[in-house]
């Protein structure tokens, strides 16, 4: 089945740090890819996406390239933060079926001033 | 600006009680989805609905119900509340079947503790 793994957190950086966060995929056919945000006491919103191969979604500077050699969507930011300290949640949406989200497991990021 | 409110943002039950979580959003999506947020799991879909009075189970429906008598409206019924229902529980809807472009708008969650 499709399935989403992140890599565990928490993340902790202090500010101006270059972010990486890790996310590989498992799917059949050719899914769309997404990142979510989750800031601290609200829901999830969606911070970018890429619909196919090769693909760079960018949102607020944070960015990810599609990779289907590698089945992989991570995410990057050159300077983060403070504000930036949320969950982080990589997602894929199957281009087949019904088209449901499957989430990954979310990676808390902590920035520190 | 769009919008899913969800009724209660911190319920204590206790095991054996009736819960409903309430779900409203103002954009006239088609489509809702109930899911649960638990540490280390992600999100785990529970129910969602694609029209009126439609429902679909997700991935984990054991325990819950739902009802979708109104576009705007899509309720989580737990029937007899247990412990390990325990969690936060998030709305969320979308315009078509996971969403025309991928966007799922979410509420701000349900913190639900069952003694």
């Amino acid at each position: 089945g499709n399935s989403v793994t992140q890599m565990e957190g928490p993340v902790t950086l202090s500010e101006e740090a270059f972010l990486t966060i890790n996310c590989t995929y498992t799917a059949t056919g050719y899914p769309s890819l997404f990142w979510y945000v989750q800031y601290p006491g609200e829901g999830l919103q969606l911070l970018l996406k890429a619909t196919k191969a090769d693909d760079k979604g960018s949102n607020k500077g944070f960015e990810a390239t599609y990779r289907k050699e590698t089945t992989s969507f991570h995410l990057e930011k050159g300077s983060v933060q403070v504000s930036d300290s949320a969950v982080y949640f990589c997602a894929l949406r199957s281009s087949t079926g019904f088209q449901k989200l499957v989430f990954g497991t979310g990676t808390r990021l902590l920035v520190s001033p | 600006d769009v919008k899913v409110t969800q009724s209660s943002r911190y319920l204590v039950k206790r095991t054996g009680e009736k819960v409903f979580l309430e779900c409203v959003q103002d954009m006239d999506h088609e489509n809702m989805f109930w899911y649960r947020q638990d540490p280390g799991l992600g999100l785990r879909l529970i129910y969602f609905s694609y029209d009126v009075k439609m429902k679909e189970k997700g991935d984990i429906p054991e325990g819950y119900s739902v009802s979708r008598e109104k576009k705007e409206r899509f309720s989580l019924i737990l029937e007899s509340a247990s412990t390990n229902q325990t969690s936060m529980y998030l709305c969320a809807s979308s315009l078509l079947l996971g969403g025309g472009t991928g966007e799922l708008f979410f509420g701000e969650g349900s913190r639900l503790t069952v003694l």
